[in-house]
């Protein structure tokens, strides 16, 4: 069954540095979605994209946030200047026709 | 602000018996609802989705909706161990955004 993957599991950086998270969505799907959790707390929407643009962003998602399809497989979300509050699991959906959203396996990001 | 509203549990269910889970919403456009699972540690696994009012079924899960009262629900039957999870209602509340509640916490006993 084919899956959403992400890479790395795990990224550790330190405050006001750059990171990117990478995903490869299903690989007929057309939207690409960046979700967030921090710990203990609700699933978080950041931005959504489709057709090589944002179709829409939350608050959270402000100037140090960009998204990026730079082929044809690849999805990834780029934070230019961390902060510690950034630090959370970072989840990649992708959907296709339908209103489903399937989740890939997480980025725990850890800003020190 | 759109919210999406659950109990956090835990719900403790015996082995075998119907676990039902609750949620609300309010914003009463929403057209699209889902259930995801979600293992301590792992992303939320979508177990159902629904549309229109009334109920249904895939294997041992039912999900609810009446949008009257803007209510969404999930059962279980023959409730199993490996069901022991975090269970998150989710709502689509615009052309892509999902809106997660803080979800259920529910432990099978043996």
């Amino acid at each position: 069954e084919p899956e959403v993957t992400q890479t790395p599991s795990h990224q550790v950086t330190q405050m006001g540095q750059e990171v990117i998270l990478r995903c490869v969505p299903i690989s007929n799907h057309l939207y690409f979605y960046w979700y967030r959790q921090i710990l203990g707390q609700k699933v978080e929407f950041l931005v959504s994209f489709y057709n090589n643009e944002i179709s829409e962003k939350s608050e959270i998602f402000d100037d140090q946030f960009s998204v990026e399809r730079p082929d044809g497989s690849n999805f990834t979300l780029k934070i230019r200047s961390t902060k510690l509050e950034d630090s959370a699991m970072y989840f990649c959906a992708s959907g296709g026709n339908t209103n489903e959203q399937f989740f890939g396996p997480g980025t725990r990001l850890t800003v020190l | 602000q759109k919210e999406v509203e659950q109990n956090s549990g835990p719900l403790s269910v015996p082995e075998g018996a119907i676990a039902s889970l609750n949620c609300t919403y309010s914003d009463r456009g929403s057209q699209s609802f889902f259930w995801y699972r979600q293992y301590s540690g792992k992303s939320p696994e979508l177990i159902m989705s629904i549309y229109s009012n009334g109920d249904k079924e895939d294997g041992r899960f039912t999900a609810q909706l009446n949008k009257a009262s803007q209510y969404v629900s999930l059962l279980i039957r023959d409730s199993q161990p490996s069901d022991s999870a975090t269970y998150l209602c989710a709502v689509r509340s615009s052309a892509s955004k999902i809106i997660f509640g803080s979800g259920t916490r529910l432990s099978i006993r043996p």
